[in-house]
């Protein structure tokens, strides 16, 4: 499976948009774009995934690149309660996570 | 609440020890992943099941094994324990429907595994 870049953190204000970065340049064709979030130590939730398409869901929207080498996970309106570490992963199969990106809301 | 159900949810016990935790799946969902997540680190990937049959395997030690049962469930046996093997142990379900096509997965709330 491919690896993934994910920034160490992130700050973003509350009402904003966050905008979440993810590098995955050595994606392959059948490889997903999954994205996961774990706040505090709760077991982490599923966000949304993509293959090519641009997707979007009552949580997030998920950007993919044309060349599929990177994403963006956009939250649109960032609260206090999307304070959390997030993973970018892509996978075919197994699921392995990397470091995430801790994200701050601040008020 | 995700529909994968992890006991116990909190096990205390003594070096050298052995235990087997264990995780329902979601309904319908035929894959199983196990985690180790110690403190303030991030989630490492033990073991994958498909349908019973084991598919991947991360870093799990020899000490550790798991398996998959016919009604699906999945236990973690974690052996000769150590103080180091104090962490949070997650497990998730998945659809997998067809070889090589994988769905989002569903996260069980984890054990809390103290080794004293």
């Amino acid at each position: 499976d491919a690896k993934t870049t994910q920034p160490p953190s992130m700050d973003c204000a509350e009402g904003r948009a966050a905008n979440l970065p993810c590098n995955h340049s050595t994606i392959s064709g059948n490889e997903y774009v999954y994205w996961y979030r774990q706040i505090h130590s709760q077991g982490p939730q599923y966000i949304i995934h993509g293959l090519k398409n641009n997707e979007t869901n009552e949580m997030a929207s998920l950007i993919i690149t044309e060349d599929r080498k990177s994403s963006t996970l956009i939250l649109p309106h960032a609260t206090l309660r999307d304070t959390a570490v997030y993973y970018c992963i892509v996978s075919r199969n197994d699921m392995r996570f990397g470091a995430g990106t801790r994200l701050t809301v601040k008020p | 609440d995700s529909g994968v159900t992890q006991t116990p949810k909190h096990l205390i016990t003594a070096t050298g020890q052995r235990v087997t935790l264990r995780c329902s799946p979601r309904s319908g969902d035929l894959s199983v992943y196990w985690y180790q997540q110690s403190l303030d680190q991030g989630l490492q990937f033990l073991i994958q099941y498909y349908n019973g049959e084991e598919r991947a395997k991360g870093n799990i030690l020899e000490r550790f094994s798991a398996q998959q049962f016919p009604d699906l469930h999945s236990e973690l046996n974690l052996s000769s324990l150590e103080l180091g093997d104090s962490a949070l142990y997650f497990c998730a379900s998945s659809v997998d429907p067809a070889q090589g096509v994988n769905t989002e997965a569903f996260f069980g709330q984890g054990t809390r595994l103290t080794v004293v």
